[in-house]
């Protein structure tokens, strides 16, 4: 597509419960990025990936949070065991890939309450 | 210490006024965006400046990559343009594409 999707829009949990995002980045684009935005004006970079290989993944918590990007599906993020410091807006953007021109493009982003 | 750095915090104008919000950072850079987060959420792509100069309608961006530094220009204010700023940086100490944010520029435009 023309944009990067993410679904839901909204997402609340019980704390202890999973909960798993989706991201569509725009068709041609071999790069996926994952952002945490806590706290309305804090971002935080997650993970990254170029195609459905991890590419840096030092800011995802070690223990509760995975994601992945397959072939032929939207990427996902899931968070095992939910704390309520996990509610948050998740953004999802991607790019081209190519170096000079890395422009990233953002999904309308997931609010993730946790109860 | 903090690497990307954006100044004022907040900023009221009335409508039809002009502004500068600023982006230090401290290294050198592959990539740099402007965003402007609406009242609802949504994070808009404004600018990608890693140097040089750009104009889009009322808004203009320069960045001096040499000097560390980003300016956003706002002229003849509307109050659609209320929302936050984002500044974010893609150092070149950094892996590949990953984006700093500042803090943010707060702003508030009145009728």
């Amino acid at each position: 597509g023309e944009e990067v999707a993410q679904t839901p829009k909204h997402l609340v949990r019980g704390e202890g419960q999973k909960a798993k995002l989706y991201c569509a980045p725009i068709k041609g684009h071999s790069y996926v990025f994952w952002y945490q935005q806590v706290l309305k004006n804090e971002f935080k970079f997650l993970i990254s990936f170029q195609n459905e290989n991890v590419f840096d993944e030092t800011g995802m918590p070690k223990e509760r949070f995975s994601a992945k990007c397959l072939p032929n599906s939207p990427c996902s993020l899931e968070i095992q065991a939910t704390k309520l410091e996990d509610s948050a807006v998740y953004f999802c953007a991607s790019n081209e890939g190519r170096r000079t021109a890395n422009e990233q493009f953002f999904g309308p982003g997931t609010r993730l309450t946790v109860l | 210490g903090i690497q990307v750095e954006q100044s004022p915090p907040d900023l009221i104008l009335q409508e039809g006024a002009n502004s500068t919000l600023r982006c230090n950072f401290s290294d050198s850079v592959n990539n740099l965006q402007w965003f402007h987060q609406n009242p609802w959420g949504q994070l808009i792509n404004l600018f990608y400046i890693p140097s040089g100069t750009k104009q889009n309608g009322r808004l203009s961006a320069t960045t001096v990559a040499t000097e560390r530094y980003s300016l956003l220009y706002i002229s003849s204010s509307q109050t659609t343009d209320s929302g936050v700023y984002f500044c974010a940086v893609e150092m070149t100490t950094d892996s590949w594409g990953k984006l700093q944010f500042g803090a943010g520029t707060q702003v508030v435009v009145t009728p």
